[in-house]
């Protein structure tokens, strides 16, 4: 399957602090999608991106599709508490598969 | 609307022994996908079913299988259960378009 490289890791902010993670692979999607998985939870979709060079809104998520569709990012203003968890992206090709980057664990200290 | 709903949610199995999960998509989503999580590997994709066939299939042994009913339920199976089995089993389901894919709260399987 194709590889995405998602960064980083793993992070840990100060509430109230702005996070910035980024996925990138080898090969062109479609569509990326972004989601967060609480623990012992299906994740939860949080923003889709259908454009290259698309920049979307959810609140305090702003994601963007990369010009050369190989690339995506999600970042997330003034972080709270409720933020902690995995964040994955995912990229979805022209036939309809669905690849998923390794995750970013989120942990917000109060 | 309802979301995707799997079940069961937990299941603990002996080694050899074989499973069934059950997924129902929402409503008017006809395109079921199967995904395994497990801490080393991450989600890796199983099988999609969309009216009843498998579109897409996964690198996974023939172990794993599945099918998709008119009414666009999913079931998946695997036999022969291995401890390496273990893992939390995911459905997503998504409109013919397959654009956005919205998942269940997965079914937690524990072989022992």
């Amino acid at each position: 399957g194709q590889q995405l490289n998602q960064s980083p890791q793993s992070m840990f902010i100060q509430e109230g602090e702005d996070v910035s993670m980024n996925c990138t692979s080898s090969s062109i999607f479609n569509t990326w999608l972004w989601y967060k998985q609480d623990p012992g939870e299906g994740p939860v979709l949080l923003i889709a991106l259908y454009k290259a060079g698309e920049l979307t809104s959810n609140g305090r998520l702003t994601a963007q599709f990369g010009i050369t569709r190989k690339d995506s990012f999600l970042n997330i203003s003034a972080s709270i508490p409720s933020d902690v968890g995995i964040y994955f992206c995912a990229g979805l090709t022209g036939a309809n598969n669905l690849f998923f980057g390794t995750g970013t664990r989120l942990t917000v200290i109060p | 609307k309802a979301g995707v709903t799997q079940t069961p949610r937990y299941l603990i199995k002996t080694r050899g022994q074989q499973v069934t999960l059950s997924c129902s998509p929402i409503s008017g989503h006809r395109s079921v996908s199967w995904y395994q999580q497990t801490p080393g590997q991450g989600l890796q994709f199983l099988f999609e079913y969309f009216s009843e066939t498998q579109r897409n299939k996964g690198n996974f042994p023939g172990r794993f299988s599945g099918r998709q009913f008119s009414n666009s339920r999913s079931e998946m199976n695997v036999s022969t259960l291995e401890l390496g089995d273990s893992a939390l089993y995911l459905c997503a389901s998504s409109l013919p378009a397959n654009t956005e894919a919205f998942f269940g709260q997965g079914t937690r399987l524990t072989v022992v």
